[in-house]
């Protein structure tokens, strides 16, 4: 059974302050998805990523992939309080009746005037 | 912006109820799925249809029902409620043979049982 993991949980971080938020997974995948929670609300795509080596960037987002170490991460760089969500990483697994999402236990960030 | 749409928003239902959670979308996906979240949890995978007259039960058990007989609506069905179900669900969609296949999720039906 595919299982994905994402550290840290929670996120407490001040305005202006870096960090990378990590996805690991435990079986062979070639595309991960990041995903964006607002409290209540359901979920936005941000990012695809297709292959070893990919990097996507968006505004204070970044992400990588690294398919060897079946690794993610997405890098916030000077935070600002409109990226207080929860993020979700996924990848899908093909199966028998096609590819199937694992998401992430999410990562609730919250960034503090 | 994607266009998947579901219906009621916010459901409170006593015990023993029948409820249909509705689900439809206007972008002729073939692809559609039901995850069940709860606060602060991950999402679950309960049930998936790859098109019309197929469904599929997920890796997360479920004593729900779901059916796919047009393209654009899954509906989701319970046929008697209980304080367990209490629960977000979520309906997304995404389009066969596309890559990266991209779910677009909907709003969400967040489920309270008595």
């Amino acid at each position: 059974e595919l299982k994905v993991e994402q550290n840290p949980l929670f996120l407490s971080m001040q305005e202006g302050k870096n960090y990378t938020i990590y996805c690991n997974y435990s079986t062979t995948s070639d595309r991960l998805y990041w995903y964006r929670q607002d409290p209540g609300k359901s979920l936005e795509s941000l990012f695809v990523l297709l292959s070893n080596g990919a990097v996507k960037q968006e505004g204070r987002l970044m992400a990588s992939l690294d398919t060897k170490a079946r690794l993610s991460t997405l890098h916030i760089t000077a935070a600002v309080h409109d990226l207080s969500a929860t993020y979700f990483c996924a990848v899908d697994m093909k199966g028998v009746a096609g590819n199937q999402f694992y998401f992430g236990t999410g990562t609730s960030l919250t960034v503090i005037p | 912006e994607a266009d998947i749409y579901q219906t009621p928003r916010y459901l409170v239902i006593g015990t023993g109820k029948k409820i249909t959670l509705e689900c439809s979308q206007t972008m002729g996906h073939d692809k559609m799925y039901w995850y069940q979240q709860d606060p602060g949890m991950e999402l679950h995978l309960i049930h998936y249809s790859y098109g019309v007259n197929s469904t599929e039960k997920g890796d997360l058990s479920s004593e729900s029902t779901v059916s796919r007989i047009r393209t654009e609506h899954f509906p989701l069905t319970l046929e008697s409620a209980r304080p367990s179900h209490t629960s977000q669900y979520l309906c997304a969609s995404s389009e066969e043979g596309v890559v990266p296949d991209t779910q677009y999720f909907g709003p969400g039906t967040r489920l309270t049982v008595l």
